[in-house]
């Protein structure tokens, strides 16, 4: 079953516009993290952002902030002020702590186009 | 920030042939480390975890004995495709995961730039 869904295969932003990128995760363990990464067309992953299961605000780095609706099982990335380098391949991972390797699961990913 | 480095960064081989990636640690010690297989415009799925002086651990449908796994140091850990071809052909990326960082609000993996494999 899939652990990590991202509804959205493509995304298009006009530039300084903010959006969202989906993401719902399921999970029966109750200490979990989120994480999103960026991957541009070079392949490395970029850590952007950190929601754990416990915290009790949403999470926010720069212009990065985490949508995080535990109930609801959904942590969307909000991205403000977008610019044309914020065009890639978005990630939504999600960490269990039952996993005592600590491995990601990761969702297939939203293509993100900024334009102009 | 930590870094981790994957080597080669691309390679072309020849059906039949074996291909080992590597991957290393530069700034810290990994008692844990992951490698991922991404085909094109998809996402990444586990194949492996890799733990220092251990036998690593396969993901369900990934085969051990074609996909050798060595982490013989806390900084470096070995992927060896055997008998490859052309559908082993992927993007192979490591990650390490640094056991002082108590923080994941810094990302608590860290991640190889990526080896693009190339499978004729």
């Amino acid at each position: 079953a899939q652990k990590i869904t991202q509804t959205q295969p493509g995304m298009f932003v006009q530039e300084k516009e903010a959006v969202t990128l989906d993401c719902t995760y399921d999970t029966s363990d109750p200490s979990y993290g989120l994480f999103w990464y960026k991957q541009p067309s070079s392949g490395e992953m970029i850590f952007l952002i950190y929601q754990g299961s416990y915290d009790q605000q949403n999470a926010t780095e720069g212009r990065y902030s985490l949508n995080f609706q535990k109930a609801r099982k959904s942590a969307n990335l909000v991205i403000s002020a977008s610019q044309l380098g914020d065009s890639a391949m978005y990630f939504c991972a999600m960490r269990e702590n039952s996993n005592s390797g600590y491995a990601l699961n990761f969702g297939k990913g939203t293509s993100l186009l900024v334009t102009p | 920030g930590a870094v981790v480095s994957q080597h080669p960064s691309w390679v072309i081989c020849k059906s039949g042939t074996s291909v080992k990636i590597e991957c290393r640690s530069l700034d810290f010690q990994a008692t844990t480390m992951f490698w991922y297989r991404q085909f094109p415009k998809q996402s990444l799925m586990l194949m492996a975890t890799s733990n220092e002086g251990s036998k690593a651990t396969y993901e369900q449908g990934v085969e051990k004995d074609k996909f050798l796994i060595n982490h013989a140091s806390l900084t470096l850990s070995t992927l060896t495709v055997t008998s490859a071809h052309p559908e082993d052909s992927s993007f192979y990326i490591c990650s390490a995961r640094d056991p002082h960082n108590r923080s994941p609000r810094r990302g608590e993996q860290y991640f190889g730039p990526g080896t693009r494999l190339t499978v004729t």
